[in-house]
């Protein structure tokens, strides 16, 4: 079956800039998407179709795509942004089938 | 503004049923597909179910095909889950989500819900 491999931790200072890749052998051909999840809350989309931003989510979150690999950027990591972070694809070589990577929880010191 | 409330969870023994709902208000229910997704205690996200936005096409992750059962109700903005032959490893707090409207597995969650307890225990 389709898997999305992620790093388990990043940590970062406040300020500083967090990435946070996501592999997966499908994704030159899916788009990727990243939601964040705090704790006791619902996940909420921070980024669709690979690197757009839903209204609503701050500028400093970016996404970009190279080959097998996704990455979600945050730029001036602040306090708030600490969390979960799932990246999550589909399989589309039968019928659709939804994935979501491991999961990073991001520090933030 | 898009709400999403599911209701429904609780404790059941092994073997035993559940159906959780989801109350949808916001946007308009009967044009958007609608997946149920579930988060284990201390886990990550799994993908379970997702029904179109007329009910015409649903599909199943491999954990819960056969047990599980995905329909809407486009009259009464409402999802559902029927769970059957339930397992401790179904125990998870579900969550509902609505589709984005992209075809087929170009979907993905743009709203989810709180989400409601499911414990799977004797």
């Amino acid at each position: 079956s389709y898997e999305l491999t992620q790093p388990p931790s990043v940590s970062v200072s406040p300020g500083q800039t967090a990435r946070i890749t996501c592999s997966g052998d499908a994704l030159p051909k899916q788009y990727a998407y990243w939601y964040q999840q705090k704790p006791g809350q619902a996940p909420v989309l921070v980024i669709y179709k690979d690197s757009e931003r839903p209204s609503g989510i701050p500028e400093r979150f970016s996404g970009s795509s190279s080959g097998t690999t996704v990455t979600l950027t945050i730029s001036g990591v602040q306090a708030e942004d600490e969390a979960d972070y799932y990246c999550q694809s589909a399989d589309s070589s039968g019928t659709p089938y939804w994935v979501f990577g491991g999961g990073t929880k991001l520090t933030v010191l | 503004q898009v709400q999403l409330v599911e209701s429904g969870g609780g404790v059941v023994q092994p073997g035993g049923s559940l159906r959780l709902s989801c109350a949808a208000s916001g946007f308009t229910f009967s044009s958007y597909g609608m997946h149920w997704v579930r988060q284990a205690p201390g886990k990550g996200l799994e993908w379970v179910a997702f029904i179109r936005y007329d009910g015409s096409n649903k599909y199943y992750a491999d954990s819960v095909k056969g047990r599980f059962t995905i329909s809407r109700d486009n009259s009464k903005n409402t999802l559902y889950l029927q769970m059957n032959s339930l397992r401790a490893e179904d125990t998870a707090v579900y969550y509902c989500a609505k589709g984005s409207g992209y075809p087929g597995s170009q979907d993905y969650f743009d709203y989810w819900g709180q989400g409601t307890l499911v414990t799977v225990s004797s």
